[in-house]
């Protein structure tokens, strides 16, 4: 199975700042990967697909880069609303795989 | 409006079993693939597997192959997880989801909260 490792597993930030989340796969995945925001009692939303590219309705401050083995979202300028659980996930290898979550907390 | 509405909560005995529904609407049902997804209390995503409503092609992780079994009903519009032999562990939030482009899933489920306990 391919093993996806988020870092950090926690981020304290204010509301303003950028976040810089990172997800690891342990084999190369091209640009088959994908980033969720969970919120408490709710299901994941998806931010972001093809390594880079928004879902619909996402806002612009969401980005993805990254290709082969690293990969990163960004969120260049924390919205309240943006406190939550990430996920990452492989769509290039069955079975399917999500990393462990990064939590965005409030400094 | 696109929708993937899931079956309510349920409180199951060690040993029995369990099956949960998804019902898709607003879109071609047999034209996408549907994944579930176990989220066990506080704990992240686990995918658990797929199946492609339009031939019933299905695969399973590795980690619940045996375990579960996934099924659809094209007529109703509606994927199926079935949960056997249940365990205190297997008490968790189970969510359906919608697989687009990149194997990514654009529309999830509710979430069915299933609890095992004596």
């Amino acid at each position: 199975d391919i093993v996806l490792t988020q870092s950090p597993a926690s981020l304290s930030l204010s509301p303003g700042e950028r976040a810089t989340l990172s997800c690891r796969a342990s084999q190369s995945i091209s640009t088959s990967l994908a980033w969720y925001q969970q919120k408490s009692g709710q299901p994941p939303r998806l931010l972001i697909y093809d390594a880079s590219t928004r879902a619909t309705g996402i806002p612009a401050r969401f980005s993805g880069s990254g290709s082969g083995t690293d990969f990163t979202l960004t969120i260049s300028s924390l919205e309240p609303e943006d406190f939550s659980v990430y996920y990452c996930q492989q769509g290039s290898k069955w079975p399917l795989t999500f990393g462990g979550g990064t939590k965005v907390e409030i400094k | 409006e696109v929708q993937l509405v899931q079956s309510g909560a349920e409180v199951k005995k060690p040993g029995e079993s369990l099956k949960i529904s998804c019902k898709g609407s607003g879109y071609t049902f047999t034209s996408y693939w549907i994944a579930w997804v176990r989220q066990m209390p506080g704990k992240g995503l686990d995918w658990m597997g797929i199946i492609y409503p339009g031939d019933s092609d299905t695969t399973y992780s590795p980690s619940f192959q045996g375990q579960v079994s996934i099924s659809a009903d094209n007529s109703i519009g509606t994927a199926y997880l079935q949960l056997s032999s249940l365990k205190a562990s297997d008490t968790a939030i189970y969510y359906c989801a919608r697989r687009v482009a990149g194997h990514a899933f654009d529309m999830w489920g509710q979430g069915t909260v299933v609890t095992v306990s004596a």
